[in-house]
């Protein structure tokens, strides 16, 4: 079993749509982090939670550390928006992240 | 904004070549990082390197891999043998303080590596 599960592995939404991407996890955490690939692939650090909720923009993060899940939110999805989401646990004592596979995410306008 | 460099951004070596990856993290961070990706894969930690050491390592980080911080500005990986495997992104990150996965850690654009 993967440490890290995120779906759906692709979405494609309309500009405007409310999306949401999913991401469950095995191991206990110290932080989670959302990050986004681009189609280049450069990576950028979108949210890093260990409780709560944070928002930035159009982006909202959800984390229920008892549940070991946690949600990405994008309101008002812009075309701009597509990329790899990618959920990335950081456990307890250790320096690494786990990646998780990644959600394509297409948003046509 | 400071951000993380790497140089070259694409790299192709032939098997067995020895190959150095280059990475300037951000001035005032103390925690640095590689991970590769396989093309079509997820990415994946290598290694992480505080205070002039390794501080955690992968099974992918064997003997053929070393990381260095030669001065007070650049981070680098070497590979000592290539082999056609090793062909991948390798990013490099760094991060402020403390155990590495609870700070926002800050990615490079990568090094496309090619090994024919």
């Amino acid at each position: 079993k993967n440490e890290v599960e995120q779906s759906p592995q692709n979405l494609t939404a309309q500009e405007g749509e409310f999306i949401t991407i999913n991401c469950s996890y095995s191991v206990g955490i110290s932080a989670l982090h959302w990050l986004q690939q681009h189609p280049g692939g450069g990576i950028v650090s979108l949210f890093m939670l260990s409780s709560g909720k944070k928002k930035h923009g159009r982006l909202i993060a959800t984390i229920n550390i008892q549940e070991k899940h946690s949600s990405l939110h994008i309101t008002a999805s812009h075309p701009r928006d597509s990329a790899v989401y990618i959920c990335a646990p950081g456990s307890y004592n250790t320096d690494k992240l786990i990646f998780g596979t990644g959600t394509r995410l297409q948003v046509f306008p | 904004e400071p951000e993380v460099t790497q140089t070259p951004s694409h790299q192709v070596t032939q098997m067995g070549q020895e190959v150095i990856l280059r990475c300037v993290p951000i001035s005032n961070h103390l925690y640095f990082y590689w991970y590769r990706q396989i093309l079509g894969q997820k990415v994946e930690f290598l290694v992480s390197f505080y205070n002039n050491e390794i501080s955690e390592k992968s099974e992918i980080f064997d003997d053929q891999f070393s990381v260095e911080r030669p001065d007070g500005s650049n981070f680098t990986l070497k590979i000592r043998s290539t082999k056609l495997e090793d062909s991948a992104m390798y990013f490099c990150a760094s991060s402020e303080a403390g155990t590495g996965s609870s700070y926002e850690q800050y990615f490079g654009p990568g090094t496309r590596l090619t090994v024919t």
